[in-house]
């Protein structure tokens, strides 16, 4: 079993719609989680760190939960520039990262 | 600042060939690291440094060396190239309150 695992997706939206990842780890001890987003050949840039209450910037929500092992991100009115490859990160001593989900959002 | 900055962005070696990945920042950033994206795979850690004069080796470093003489520059050498170690090479730092990871734009390296 991977030690952070996404489904690979792709996921297709339509424009407006909400849609949602998770990210499931393996490691009860992690303690720092990220949500990153990566654009067609560019780098990973930070979209979101996840935080114990949860945490929300504009359209975006992410989630922790803790006693089932997984983060969640939620977009909300979803726009054609969100199209990307969503990667979550998990910090134990080292950042896990997960292969990442990509989105096609449709108009 | 320019962040973190990688040379070259592209490059096609032979098998057998050696090169450097060079990689520095101006953050000022303590930790250091070097990743390789494959396909399905995500992003795995070849070596990290926390420090100058320290480094250590992440979950794929055979057939990579890393030295960290100042906080500034990681550069990763590839020794005897194979066409395994055609990927998309990242170098990030991270530092501060958030410990937030800030990449490079990445070089990718295809190995004939």
């Amino acid at each position: 079993r991977k030690e952070v695992e996404q489904d690979p997706g792709p996921f297709n939206v339509p424009e407006g719609a909400t849609v949602a990842f998770n990210c499931t780890y393996s490691n009860s001890a992690s303690q720092s989680f990220f949500w990153y987003r990566q654009d067609c050949r560019k780098e990973p840039k930070l979209l979101m760190s996840v935080y114990s209450s949860g945490n929300e910037d504009g359209r975006f929500t992410a989630q922790l939960n803790r006693a089932s092992q997984y983060i969640s991100l939620l977009i909300r009115d979803s726009k054609l520039s969100d199209s990307a490859t969503y990667l979550c990160a998990v910090k134990n001593y080292q950042l896990i990262w997960g292969a990442g989900t990509k989105l096609i959002i449709k108009p | 600042n320019a962040g973190v900055t990688q040379t070259p962005k592209f490059q096609v070696l032979k098998t057998g060939q050696s090169m450097t990945l060079q990689c520095a920042q101006d953050m000022n950033h303590e930790y250091m690291s070097w990743y390789r994206q494959d396909p399905g795979m995500g992003l795995r850690l070849i070596h990290y440094s926390v420090g100058a004069g320290i480094t250590d080796q992440g979950e794929v470093p055979n057939g990579y060396n890393v030295s960290r003489s100042t906080t500034e520059d990681f550069p990763l050498r590839l020794l005897s190239a194979a066409p395994s170690q055609t990927s998309v090479y990242f170098c990030a730092s991270s530092g501060g309150l958030n410990n937030e990871q800030f990449f490079g734009p990445g070089t990718r390296l295809t190995v004939l």
